[in-house]
């Protein structure tokens, strides 16, 4: 059983570029969550999806960030015109149920030049 | 707000030592509380603890929540070189009611056993 999937593992865009990242979870897993990694910082919950809804996005930007869950493809969370601020490790995690242990993914290291 | 600290922040044994890694936690809906063992990639899952007192074990590992006193515990006993690594506290919230939670980390503890 193949864990959590995400790609690119490594991400470098210019300021003003446009940075998507992907997430497939774990088979039988309907609940994908993303958490960010701040350097030097602890993991903070971003957003909390299921296939085509978003539940809970109170974690997330207002402004450039966007996040969806298709009925069919991976989770994509998408940073419009990144800046040097979300230079960060943005990891996907995966649930059976929402009150269930989440599996987390390997994450994708974003880097803004 | 909610809050999870874990102590020490850092920590350096000796191959065969016995750890213990601390989580306090001040949150509202607590649901579960979790542990993590994360190196240079996936955090990996090791515990899920959602009732007080009763120890959950693995290996070497061992881990125990205090739902009164707002804590828990994870041990590690016979340190190896491969214990290595940050360990991550999170909190489970209801965060929806009893439909969904979402995690709350602390800052981790960052654990390194020479041989």
């Amino acid at each position: 059983n193949a864990g959590v999937m995400q790609n690119p593992r490594h991400l470098v865009r210019r300021r003003g570029q446009e940075a998507r990242l992907r997430c497939s979870p774990m088979k039988g897993h309907s609940h994908v969550y993303w958490y960010r990694q701040l350097p030097e910082e602890g993991l903070k919950f971003m957003v909390y999806l299921q296939k085509e809804n978003i539940i809970d996005e109170s974690g997330m930007p207002k402004e450039r960030f966007s996040a969806e869950f298709p009925k069919e493809g991976p989770s994509i969370l998408r940073i419009q015109q990144v800046v040097r601020g979300d230079s960060a490790a943005y990891f996907c995690a995966s649930s059976p149920q929402g009150l269930y242990e989440q599996y987390f993914g390997p994450g994708t290291r974003l880097t803004v030049t | 707000e909610d809050k999870v600290v874990q102590s020490p922040l850092s920590l350096v044994v000796h191959e065969g030592d016995t750890v213990t890694l601390n989580c306090s936690y001040e949150v509202t809906n607590f649901r579960s509380l979790l542990w993590y063992k994360q190196e240079k990639k996936a955090p990996t899952f090791l515990f899920m603890l959602t009732s007080s007192g009763i120890e959950k074990k693995s290996g070497r590992l061992s881990s125990i929540l205090d739902k009164k006193e707002l804590f828990s515990i994870l041990n590690i006993t016979a340190t190896q070189t491969g214990d290595s690594a940050v360990y991550l506290c999170a909190v489970l919230l209801n965060a929806g009611g009893t439909s969904y939670g979402k995690l709350t980390f602390g800052q981790g503890t960052i654990l390194t056993v020479h041989p």
